[in-house]
Order: C-alpha cells, then structure tokens, then sequence
C-alpha cells in the first residue's frame, strides 16, 4: 500500500494566480518526481528533487518551481497560471535517485478557470 | 514522436477474455513499469521488470529488450480490470524521471 499522499485532491483557480501543491513522500524515500497529466494524456515528467536539489527537469518553463524539505516531503508551485495547466498533477517517491521503483500519490487535480 | 508509445489507446473486451496491450519504446531504458490507473486519477504499479517475463495472478508482462517492446496481458478479464493501463520506463541512471505511453482504457463488460 502506498504511502504516498498529495493534497489537495482538488483545487479550482483562477488564471494568473498561483498554486502550491503538496506531496508526503513513502517513508524512508528521499527522491520524488513531479509530473502533470492532462486529461486523455499520459503523464509528463516536470521535475525530480532529490535531498532537497532538484535532480533533473522536463520540458516545463521556469513558472512551474519546486521544493524539497528535509524531512523529503516536497511541494509543486506554478506561477501565472494558465487555462492549459489545468491537469492531474501526480508526485512519485523512491528510495533513492537511482531506483526506478517508485509509489505514486492520488494526484491533485487542478482545474483553472 | 513520444519515446514511449502503447497500443491499443481504447480496448472493450467480454467478461473471460484474454486480453494484450502493448508498449514500444524508443529509447535506451533501464526498466520497464507496467502502472494501473483508476478513474480517481491514484496510480499503482503492477511490473517492474528489465528482462523475460513476470507473473501476478491473472497479469502477466513480458519484456524483448532487443525489440525494444513489452506486452502485458490479462487472462480471464474480470470488469475490475477495467482502468487504464499505462507503461513508463526512465531512461538510465534517472531513477523515477519516468517517460510515460498514452494509456490504454479497458472496458471489461460482464
């Protein structure tokens, strides 16, 4: 059973604000990776943090920014928000940033009006 | 072109069909990840595999490194099957930087 949690679940906003979004990672993991899913797509990769350095980064402007903490919980902030942006947003952890064994969150889903 | 690519992108099957979906990939990979989505958006992983074949009850997921292809195939579907099905795979040394497939939605009818 997954450990890791994402919240919200589900957040509306406006375009041009700015959104935070929150992932716990699975206990004892220290990478977790970011990615955005639009609706009938597969998910995208944005970025991976790993001990708190971001560890590699998608095709994504500079708007969308992270953070990881030092207890690896990690969150997704975008910037200017865009009707486009509106997607699942989904958090990954691994125990470490070569493991490809990853548990995923729920997702929050972001709708932009 | 994406670097992961699945077919079928819809798949409707009776109740007790073996079912086969598909994932080529075009790049250099260090595992494969077969991954189960639920309308509610939470992904679970099913296989994690880099060689031959793996079995869980009813799934089963090979892998031709050489060919650049897996499969994952599903004997006697049962309407919880129904989801989508997606495959991910990170390039080398990335760890969980997955490039992911479209996704297939299956629909097991009763």
């Amino acid at each position: 059973e997954t450990g890791v949690t994402q919240s919200p679940t589900h957040l509306i906003k406006t375009r041009g604000q700015q959104v935070t979004l929150r992932c716990s990672s699975q206990s004892g993991h220290n990478t977790v990776s970011w990615y955005q899913q639009a609706l009938g797509q597969g998910p995208q990769f944005i970025f991976q943090y790993y001990r708190e350095e971001e560890n590699g980064r998608g095709n994504f402007p500079p708007r969308f920014s992270g953070l990881q903490f030092p207890n690896y919980s990690s969150e997704l902030n975008v910037n200017a928000l865009e009707l486009d942006d509106s997607a699942l947003y989904l958090c990954a952890s691994s125990r470490n940033r070569g493991d490809t064994e990853a548990f995923f969150g729920q997702g929050t889903r972001l709708t932009v009006v | 072109k994406n670097e992961v690519e699945q077919s079928p992108q819809n798949l409707t099957a009776q109740e007790g069909e073996f079912i086969t979906i598909n994932c080529s990939y075009s790049v250099g990979i260090s595992a494969l990840h077969w991954l189960q989505q639920h309308p509610g958006g939470g992904i679970v992983s099913l296989f994690m595999l880099s060689s031959g074949k793996k079995k869980h009850g009813r799934l089963i997921a090979t892998i031709n490194i050489q060919e650049k292809h897996s499969s994952l195939h599903i004997t006697a579907s049962h309407p919880r099957d129904s989801a989508v099905y997606i495959c991910a795979a990170p390039p080398p040394n990335t760890g969980n930087q997955f490039y992911f497939g479209t996704g297939t939605s299956l629909t097991v009818i009763p």
